[in-house]
């Protein structure tokens, strides 16, 4: 079974601080994605990255950077934390580079609070 | 990417088949359908996808019209751990500059298994 982990369940941070949310999968995915769940609003594309060291903006990129430096692991970076990014974080991968009806495979997320 | 259409809820006796619709009558050729599930405070699950014919595995069935303008996911023996909102999404395998990475939920069906 496909395993991807996110660091943490929950966690609490202050305003202006620097954030970092951690995701590793096990199954040697070429695809990595970054959503936000927010109530009424479903998931929202942050980020994706379709390779190492290579990422694009999805439709939400404002205040937030990814870093892929290995091909199992994708960091979801808040420069500088505001009380809207209140949200829970979902990391998700993805086989198949260019095969795009290959499904993705969420984490548990992280509940993240800005204080 | 097509949208669809569920049922707001559903309820469900366990140990019986649960069969949740879904219509997505502007699907186009080269879109596949998606099934997630989510139970609360998790992330989103994979449960199956298909094109045109019928799929099966070791969690559900997915029924696809013939016309593909709708479609029933089938959980034939529901347990209490099938709680949950489940998902139905219809996205392109076509690799263009707006679909990268483009996947988005809807508002779901809540199915809730009744002992």
């Amino acid at each position: 079974d496909v395993k991807v982990t996110q660091s943490s369940r929950y966690l609490v941070k202050r305003t202006g601080e620097k954030v970092f949310l951690e995701c590793v999968q096990d199954m040697d995915h070429e695809n990595m994605f970054w959503y936000r769940q927010d109530p009424g609003l479903g998931l929202r594309l942050i980020y994706f990255s379709y390779d190492v060291k290579m990422k694009e903006k999805g439709y939400i990129p404002e205040g937030y950077s990814v870093s892929r430096e290995k091909k199992e692991r994708f960091s979801l970076i808040l420069e500088s934390a505001s009380t809207n990014q209140t949200s829970m974080y979902l990391c998700a991968s993805k086989f198949g580079g260019t095969i795009w009806n290959q499904p993705q495979h969420f984490g548990d997320g992280t509940r993240l609070s800005i204080l | 990417d097509a949208k669809t259409t569920q049922p707001p809820s559903m309820d469900c006796a366990e140990g019986r088949a649960a069969n949740l619709p879904c219509n997505h009558s502007t699907i186009s050729g080269n879109e596949y359908v998606y099934w997630y599930r989510q139970i609360h405070s998790q992330g989103p699950q994979y449960i199956i996808h298909g094109l045109k014919n019928n799929e099966t595995n070791e969690m559900a069935s997915l029924i696809i019209t013939e016309d593909r303008k709708s479609s029933t996911l089938i959980l034939p023996h529901a347990t209490l751990r099938d709680t949950a909102v489940y998902y139905c999404i219809v996205r392109s395998s076509r690799m263009t500059t707006d679909s990268w990475g483009k996947f988005q939920f809807g508002a779901g069906t809540q199915v809730v298994v009744t002992p």
